[in-house]
């Protein structure tokens, strides 16, 4: 089975601009979580996505958001990027039929930088 | 709102056995797991345990659980160079919010 998926790996923006990112997970999993890893505050839930609805959310400004669409893939945009936000976005699916599945796997991640 | 604290940096000799340690301080947790990240990549899911084991065993992983102390391990049995990685506890609490990482423990070894 092919691992979870994420596209592109590496990103540059400019501050003020936005930026989509995408997640492919494993096949058959419905359910996709969205992280944001940083050096200073590490690994933080930003959202999560089961069958096409947000099924819960971290604690992060409205200008970060997702979707997912009906074959669980899922995309998250982030808008009028600051300096801040430049970080690892990794993804992560599991089956998710009753929240949290217990085994969460993840993405190589998509690494952001906003100059 | 919930902690996982873990030390930053463990040094081992190869061969060894490491023990990394996480304390956690919501009482409500499900599940929790072991993470190892190595440079450039994303997290790799090394095990779990649910909340009312006290321990778990898969190959050269140990995993030991005291609820009560709220304080979750992770040996790694004869230790080798290909272990060398970042290694984060995380937790899954009562709560709907995703998995609460620690700030993960850097495993070096030594030849």
């Amino acid at each position: 089975k092919a691992g979870v998926t994420q596209t592109p790996r590496y990103l540059i923006k400019t501050r003020g601009q936005q930026v989509t990112l995408s997640c492919s997970p494993i096949s058959g999993h419905r359910s996709v979580s969205w992280y944001q890893q940083t050096p200073g505050q590490g690994l933080q839930f930003l959202f999560e996505y089961f069958s096409e609805t947000q099924r819960n959310k971290g604690n992060f400004p409205g200008r970060f958001s997702g979707r997912q669409f009906s074959n669980s893939r899922s995309e998250m945009n982030v808008s009028t990027l600051e300096l801040g936000d430049s970080a690892l976005y990794l993804c992560a699916s599991s089956l998710g039929e009753r929240f949290p599945s217990y085994e969460q796997y993840f993405g190589p991640g998509t690494r952001l930088t906003v100059t | 709102g919930e902690d996982v604290e873990q030390s930053l940096f463990l040094s081992v000799r190869e061969g060894d056995s490491s023990v990394i340690n996480c304390t956690y301080t919501d009482s409500s947790s499900t599940y929790l797991y072991w993470y190892k990240q190595e440079p450039g990549a994303g997290l790799q899911l090394l095990t779990y345990i649910f909340s009312n084991m006290d321990m778990k065993q898969d190959q050269r992983l140990t995993v030991l659980l005291n609820k009560k102390d709220k304080h979750l391990s992770l040996r790694i049995a004869d230790t080798q160079t290909g272990d060398s990685a970042i290694y984060f506890c995380a937790e899954k609490g009562g709560g709907a919010d995703g998995l609460t990482f620690g700030k993960g423990t850097h495993l070096i070894i030594q030849p």
